[in-house]
């Protein structure tokens, strides 16, 4: 079956370093893949998407890798703030052409001052 | 506002009621998701609308849950004879429809579903 892993752990970071977070999937040939942020009590809001053919994609502090033979994306946050603390989820194409999600249970960051 | 609203943002309900739950997507956006997330766990996938086709309904869990469009925009989410288990945020989250569906889901904040 498909499966979309994430670190269960939390991940605490001082604030200023990178935070990089990692994503691992199983029994996919996505086209792509998203990374949204969850708040607490809160929806999950788009932050990236990278497609299959695309190895790294950056939007301002954020930097998102996509190795589709080791089936796995990284991201990262540079320079982190208190205000990046969220869970963080990585999402896959339900069927590898497009349609709806299925997400990872996420990893929560804590940046600490 | 400008996003996705979902009401009500909280519901408490006993055991055996039906409830109903409402999404009011992005003016313009031809799809439209419902998910859930239990405590601890990872969004689940419910239902998909794409414009006027049938949705994809794959991920409901039992015929209680039922899904409708109207118009192609406002999505009302019906769970019926409600069951503990069905204790979660149902998130509902709507998208334009681009080549291979590789677009950004927009979403709601939810509805707290709570089963005494």
């Amino acid at each position: 079956s498909q499966k979309i892993e994430q670190n269960s752990e939390a991940l605490n970071i001082q604030e200023g370093k990178t935070a990089t977070l990692t994503c691992n999937y199983t029994n996919y040939s996505p086209a792509y893949l998203q990374w949204y942020r969850q708040d607490p009590g809160r929806g999950p809001v788009f932050l990236l998407l990278i497609r299959e053919n695309e190895k790294e994609k950056r939007k301002e502090r954020l930097k998102v890798t996509f190795d589709t033979t080791l089936k796995q994306s990284l991201f990262h946050i540079t320079a982190s703030q208190p205000a990046d603390s969220a869970t963080y989820l990585c999402a896959l194409p339900r069927r590898d052409s497009g349609y709806a999600l299925n997400f990872g249970k996420g990893t929560s960051l804590l940046v600490t001052p | 506002g400008a996003g996705v609203s979902q009401s009500p943002s909280n519901k408490v309900t006993e055991k055996g009621k039906d409830v109903e739950l409402r999404c009011d997507p992005i003016s313009g956006h031809t799809a439209l998701y419902w998910y859930r997330q239990s405590l601890g766990q990872g969004l689940e996938f419910l239902i998909y609308f794409q414009g006027n086709s049938a949705p994809d309904k794959s991920g409901l869990p039992s015929d209680r849950f039922s899904a409708e469009r109207t118009g192609g925009s406002v999505s009302t989410l019906t769970i019926q004879r409600t069951q503990q288990e069905d204790s979660a945020v149902y998130l509902c989250a709507s998208s334009f429809q681009g080549a291979g569906g590789n677009q950004p889901q927009h979403f709601g904040d939810g509805t707290r579903l709570s089963i005494l």
